[in-house]
């Protein structure tokens, strides 16, 4: 049971390229999320989902898109990377709002340096 | 009103001692405050939470204080240890409500010292 795993870990761009972050859960989980996280700012959210084939932007969602093709997996997309999306992305997964309290869980990050 | 305010921005303290992290919200909305705990490399991960229908939750050295009419809550660790060194946020929820989405402050790194 690897919970939630985030690749890569690291990655470094140059200003204009596009790339993928990968996030992928193994606990059946309906709800997803993806978070940049920066000194100063705490945790803020990009994109969410509840659910397979739904999406939801979050708090700041300029330059991204997202993609949840299947429950397991939820993909962060950008377009094309500005050295502002440097930060250290999060993936969460979350049960769903039922019975009993429900956390997120998190991946281990991802740290993106965009030059 | 989506905003959770959280001091102070860092804390250090001596083995043993108490470690205090406030926050304040103002969406009277939120029923659902848990506190996540990070270590440097890895995901925040859920350390105690609680619902504001008590004022107080304890697990083991770590507790939540809750004041629903000053919309405040605090962690408290006590006889903090080295290995409690870490990044602390909390956070609020309108559980269940329409957005499912947690709101979180910006962070306390306590630093534990020996």
């Amino acid at each position: 049971n690897a919970g939630v795993t985030q690749t890569p870990k690291f990655r470094v761009l140059k200003t204009g390229q596009s790339m993928t972050l990968l996030c992928a859960q193994d606990m059946n989980h309906e709800y997803m999320y993806w978070y940049r996280q920066d000194p100063g700012m705490g945790l803020r959210l990009i994109h969410y989902s509840v659910g397979e084939g739904t999406t939801a932007k979050g708090e700041v969602p300029d330059g991204y898109n997202v993609s949840r093709l299947k429950k397991q997996n939820f993909l962060l997309g950008l377009e094309s990377a500005a050295p502002s999306q440097t930060s250290v992305y999060f993936c969460a997964s979350r049960y769903g709002i039922g019975t009993g309290d429900q956390p997120q869980h998190f991946g281990d990050g991802t740290r993106l340096s965009i030059l | 009103q989506q905003q959770v305010k959280q001091s102070p921005q860092s804390l250090i303290v001596q083995k043993g001692g108490i470690s205090i992290i406030n926050c304040a919200y103002e969406n009277t909305a939120f029923d659902y405050f848990p506190w996540y705990q990070q270590f440097p490399g890895k995901g925040p991960a859920l350390l105690i939470a609680i619902r504001p229908d008590v004022s107080e939750k304890k697990e083991g050295r770590f507790t939540i204080s809750f004041n629903k009419s000053a919309k405040q809550f605090s962690l408290h660790i006590m006889d903090s240890q080295p290995g409690d060194s870490a990044t602390y946020f909390c956070a609020a929820e309108d559980y269940g409500g329409a957005t499912n989405k947690l709101i979180f402050g910006t962070g306390t790194l306590l630093a534990v010292q020996p």
